[in-house]
């Protein structure tokens, strides 16, 4: 038990549909993170928020649209979405941005038909 | 070639055996950590290190700065420790992941 939750665990969905990713912690962190994870491909980073703000989208294509409604709280919505785009989506919390130690939540494996 | 390199990418051991798990950096870091990641996808930080030594339990963590060379150890092998076990860097204000070892521990 990391303190940083996901649901779904699991999510099933067609290319057409409209879903949401949700991610909770309450550790007190100020950044939260969104990680996508391929078979066989290092962690990548999608989004960065900082205090609520955003401060890093790395290329991410508009399909995914994050959301942070407050410190303890990251959504990642989904429409229209890609075979490709099949994956394990990982948030993340730390104290701060800058690389300080990484508190991660249980992932949730997405696949797309 | 990526910037954080990790071998062997698969790694099988006997229950007991002594296991080192290494990762290479190219890049300048302020911190490398050392991450476990389970079979039903959930990561947990087991190090984060910037200089010397760290040990937890079973558990040891190195780093070469110079060399930019960091290895994890684990002593006494358990089937428990199976999972994968990812390196990671801290440069500037990102982290840039290796592709992890995939351990797997028979009894």
């Amino acid at each position: 038990e990391t303190g940083v939750t996901q649901t779904p665990r699991h999510l099933v969905m067609g290319m057409t549909n409209k879903k949401s990713l949700k991610c909770e912690q309450h550790l007190g962190h100020n950044a939260m993170y969104w990680y996508k994870q391929s078979a066989k491909k290092p962690l990548e980073l999608m989004f960065v928020y900082s205090l609520e703000e955003r401060v890093e989208n790395n290329s991410v294509p508009s399909r995914f649209s994050p959301e942070c409604p407050n410190s303890s709280h990251l959504f990642l919505h989904l429409h229209t979405l890609q075979p490709e785009d099949s994956a394990l989506y990982l948030c993340a919390s730390s104290f701060r941005t800058g690389g300080g130690e990484l508190f991660f939540g249980e992932g949730s494996r997405l696949t797309v038909l | 070639k990526n910037e954080v390199e990790q071998s062997p990418q698969n790694l099988t051991a006997q229950e007991g055996e002594f296991i080192t798990i290494n990762c290479s950096y190219s890049v300048g870091i302020s911190a490398l950590h050392w991450l476990q990641q389970h079979p039903g996808g959930g990561i947990v930080s087991l190090f984060m290190l910037s200089s010397g030594k760290k040990k937890h339990g079973r558990l040891i963590a190195t780093i070469n700065i110079q060399e930019k060379h960091s290895s994890l150890h684990i002593t006494a092998s358990h089937p428990r420790d199976s999972a994968v076990y990812i390196c990671a860097v801290s440069n500037t204000d990102k982290l840039i992941f290796g592709t992890g070892t995939r351990l797997q521990v028979f009894p």
